[in-house]
């Protein structure tokens, strides 16, 4: 059972518009969240991280939101821009020993100009 | 840029051969990590390093050993490959605040 879940395979978005990423888990040990960008052909690229002791970080265009009692997560861009066109992973680590991330199944994010 | 490399970048092979893939980081991290990506799942642990001589499994660690006698390299070795091994393989380090880091990946096709 996957205790990390984005549930929207695709998202597309209007250039300048509002990006909203979503991801759910199910694992109340997680206390460590991060999202990566993978273009085609790379390595993932680490983008912005929250620990559960916050609700919202932000980093430039990128802003994540925690919902602790909700288990949800999620990954605003504003303004979207063309080049932000990837796939988009939530992962999550409990903090113990290896810092393990268990990654979602990834959202392809299409900005169109 | 993290300093990771992956070697080989691609591979072809047949079902029943050998294969290793080397991880190789120029900068003295600890933690090394080997993952498969595959759609729909996203990227998943095989093993994980967390010294020369340390390593343990992951989620998906069946079929797969690991090695690690230098600090700097990783290496993932499927001792009898199979077509259910066909994937892009990641290596990652952790960095300083528990983020990790990857490499560019390895294309491999067990036919």
């Amino acid at each position: 059972d996957q205790q990390v879940k984005q549930n929207s395979p695709s998202l597309s978005v209007q250039e300048g518009r509002i990006s909203i990423l979503n991801c759910d888990y199910t694992n109340s040990m997680f206390d460590y969240f991060l999202w990566y960008k993978k273009y085609p052909a790379e390595g993932p690229t680490f983008l912005i991280s929250i620990s559960s002791i916050k609700d919202k970080n932000e980093d430039g265009r990128f802003t994540v939101f925690l919902n602790k009692s909700a288990k949800h997560l999620s990954l605003h861009i504003v303004p979207s821009q063309p080049g932000d066109s990837a796939v988009y992973f939530c992962a999550a680590s409990a903090g113990d020993a290896g810092n393990m991330l268990t990654f979602g199944g990834g959202t392809r994010l299409m900005v169109k100009p | 840029d993290a300093g990771i490399t992956q070697s080989p970048r691609h591979k072809v092979t047949e079902t029943g051969t050998p294969v290793t893939l080397r991880c190789h980081q120029t900068e003295n991290h600890r933690y090394m990590y080997w993952y498969r990506q595959d759609p729909g799942h996203g990227l998943r642990l095989i093993h994980y390093s967390y010294g020369v001589k340390d390593t343990d499994k992951g989620e998906v660690s069946d079929g797969y050993s690991v090695s690690r006698s230098k600090t700097e390299d990783f290496l993932l070795t499927l001792e009898s490959a199979t077509s259910s091994q066909t994937s892009v393989y990641f290596c990652a380090i952790t960095g300083h605040a528990n983020e990790q880091f990857f490499g560019p990946g390895t294309r491999l096709t067990v036919l």
